[in-house]
């Protein structure tokens, strides 16, 4: 059964802390994304990545960075959290070669006091 | 500026009958859509996709239509069944294999019994 691992289902940070999120697949996917959740909002983008070593800004990237150095494996850094980056996030990979849609992570029920 | 909308916040339907959701995009370059459900405290499942190409796409219970000049596409589900329950998000992407996909808030379904 083909995964995106979520390392962490809920975190608790205090303000100004950084904090790694970590997303690893299974699939030898070439894209994974990072998207947020947040209610009346839907899923917004934040960062994706197309391949090793690249990245690309979502529509909402400020206060958030990513690296991929290797290519299961797609980690979202919060440089210093704030109460505003409460929020589910939610990792996704997905295919270059074949239809369909992304496979998404469990979520990260992040919480910021 | 959204350029995917869910109108409906949430459906209300009785276990047998149809459900309908809908979903309106304003971006023209969007060729490629897709549905996911969400169940609470998992991540989104992909459902069914449509090629703009196509103005309908089949899956058992699942059908989804394609109206590209009207912007609008829609989810039939029939018949409804209590395990259907979920919210459902609709999304649009640029091209097959672009990856990166744009999402509406969602419209949370609740088949009764």
């Amino acid at each position: 059964d083909v995964k995106v691992t979520q390392s962490s289902r809920y975190l608790v940070k205090r303000t100004g802390e950084k904090v790694f999120l970590e997303c690893v697949q299974d699939m030898d996917h070439e894209n994974m994304f990072w998207y947020r959740q947040d209610p009346g909002l839907g899923l917004r983008l934040i960062y994706f990545s197309y391949d090793v070593k690249m990245k690309e800004k979502g529509d909402i990237p400020e206060g958030y960075s990513v690296s991929r150095e290797k290519k299961e494996r797609f980690s979202l850094i919060l440089e210093s959290a704030s109460t505003n980056q409460t929020s589910m996030y939610l990792c996704a990979s997905r295919s270059q070669t074949t239809l369909g849609g992304y496979t998404f992570g469990s979520g990260t029920r992040l919480t910021v006091v | 500026d959204q350029q995917v909308k869910q109108n409906s916040p949430s459906l209300s339907v009785q276990e047998g009958r149809i459900s309908i959701l809908n979903c309106d995009y304003t971006n023209s370059m969007f060729d490629y859509f897709l549905w996911y459900k969400k169940y609470p405290a998992e991540g989104p499942t992909f459902l069914i996709s449509i090629s703009s190409i196509k103005d309908k796409n089949e899956d058992g219970r699942f059908t989804v239509f394609l109206n590209k000049s009207a912007k609008h596409l829609s989810l039939h589900i029939v018949p409804s069944q209590p395990g259907d329950s979920a919210v459902y998000f609709c999304a649009a992407s640029a091209g097959t294999n672009a990856g990166k996909s744009t999402f509406g808030d969602g419209t949370t379904l609740t088949v009764k019994p």
